[in-house]
């Protein structure tokens, strides 16, 4: 089973709608993070938040703003009025603490991530 | 600016060449990574190194060997490419400890004929 599900594969809206973007999850850990990045044309993946799992309270930046569910495993993405420099790739990952190897370097658990287009 | 940067961005190579692919961070980060992306899988982790001469093997480690001479450059070898080694390879570097975000390469889109 995948650990970070991403099973809308692409997603195409017309500027101005709103659109939201759906992770599950899997884990046994109690301590663990979730993420969204996003990946433009150009390539590079580009940060966008870090959550972890004690802190449930949904947060809003500007036109994103994301909505963290323990109980359902879930951790969305909406953006609010979409612009057409939104469209990208979009991955939610997973850093879980029993994956801590030697040293301490934790790695994320990818999904297979969004494509949304926005149409001017 | 924090940076990492990947030496090529688009690749060529014809099968059984060695091919190496370079990444360097000015960041000071302990950890990098070496990260391949293909339609429909995600990000799959190649391999990590979390200090110099320290690697571990990914999921998927397979066809690939890295090398971490010095703190800021990560370096990934394909002994022998091979056709299904065709895909986007990206470099990742983060902070040693705590869950910290993990900065990105533009990525290197490597065709093997």
């Amino acid at each position: 089973a995948q650990k970070v599900t991403q099973a809308q594969t692409e997603i195409s809206v017309v500027e101005k709608e709103d659109v939201t973007l759906d992770c599950v999850y899997e884990t046994r850990d109690t301590t663990y993070y979730l993420f969204w990045y996003k990946q433009p044309p150009s390539g590079e993946l580009v940060f966008l938040i870090r959550r972890n799992s004690f802190d449930e309270q949904n947060e809003i930046s500007g036109r994103y703003s994301w909505n963290f569910q323990k109980s359902t495993s879930s951790f969305n993405f909406t953006i609010t009025a979409s612009q057409v420099v939104d469209s990208a790739v979009y991955f939610c990952a997973l850093s879980e603490f029993s994956r801590i190897s030697s040293g301490s370097a934790r790695q994320l658990t990818f999904g297979s991530g969004t494509q949304l287009t926005v149409l001017p | 600016d924090v940076k990492v940067t990947q030496s090529s961005r688009y690749l060529v190579k014809r099968t059984g060449e060695k091919v190496f692919l370079e990444c360097v961070q000015d960041m000071d980060h302990e950890n990098m990574f070496w990260y391949r992306q293909d339609p429909g899988l995600g990000l799959r982790l190649i391999y990590f190194s979390y200090d110099v001469k320290m690697k571990e093997k990914g999921d998927i480690p397979e066809g690939y060997s890295v090398s971490r001479e010095k703190k800021e450059r990560f370096s990934l070898i394909l002994e022998s490419a091979s056709t299904n080694q065709t895909s986007m390879y990206l470099c990742a570097s983060k902070q040693g400890g705590g869950h910290t975000e993990a900065f990105f390469g533009q990525g290197t889109r490597l065709t093997v004929v």
